[in-house]
């Protein structure tokens, strides 16, 4: 079975500029959570989707959005891009949601900001 | 709230060494917790969970035992390898919080030959 995939895997962009990233779940899951990994914060919770609907969100300004398809992949959009945007971003699969279940992690995105 | 706390790395030992990683929780609800491994240039791999209290979870010689008593998941490894070589995360989810994790902050494990 594969894994969970992110595209694109490297992303160069400049201040104030939008950007869409995108994960494909492993088969047959239908959740999707989002993190963001920089070496000042570690790893952060950004937002869930199952279903299509946005199930939990994290501690994140608004500029940060995403969406889930009827096939469960999912996007995530940054928007007027800040310096500090620059981090590891993670997409995760799991075959539910509202109890505790296993990720699995993509390879993640790694998006930097000039 | 929820939190992991981990042993502030980097941690340095040589092949065949004993491995122990401290990782200690606070939790609103029953919590399960969650080792991961994250190579250099990968995304993060589950090592081992486990989901109530005094089990234990292993892995590829790594352990870990839930401790409910002293709130701790601590990890473990006999005889460690190069190949170990990598930066290892404990994280918790909760019954309230379902798949959002809340990670620590990794230690930096490096074995050398």
């Amino acid at each position: 079975k594969a894994g969970v995939t992110q595209t694109p895997r490297y992303l160069i962009k400049t201040r104030g500029q939008q950007v869409t990233l995108s994960c494909s779940p492993i088969s047959g899951h239908r959740s999707v959570s989002w993190y963001q990994q920089t070496p000042g914060q570690g790893l952060q919770f950004l937002f869930e989707y199952f279903s299509e609907t946005q199930r939990n969100k994290g501690n994140f300004p608004g500029r940060f959005s995403g969406r889930q398809f009827s096939n469960s992949r999912s996007e995530m959009n940054v928007s007027t891009l800040e310096l500090g945007d620059s981090a590891l971003y993670l997409c995760a699969s799991s075959l539910k949601t509202g109890v505790t279940d296993t990720q699995y992690f993509g390879p993640g995105t790694r998006l930097t900001v000039l | 709230g929820n939190s992991v706390t981990q042993m502030e790395g980097p941690v340095t030992l040589s092949e065949e060494a004993f491995l122990t990683i401290n990782c200690t929780y606070t939790a609103t609800g029953y919590p399960s917790l969650f080792w991961y491994v994250q190579y250099p240039g990968e995304g993060l791999q589950l090592l081992l969970k486990a989901t109530k209290a005094d089990d234990k979870g292993s892995n590829k010689g790594f352990e870990a035992t839930y401790r409910k008593e002293t709130t701790s998941f601590h990890l473990e490894k006999g005889s460690v390898q190069v190949s170990d070589s990598a930066v290892y995360f404990c994280a918790l989810s909760t019954s309230n919080t379902g798949n959002q994790f809340y990670f620590g902050t990794g230690t930096s494990l490096t074995v050398i030959p």
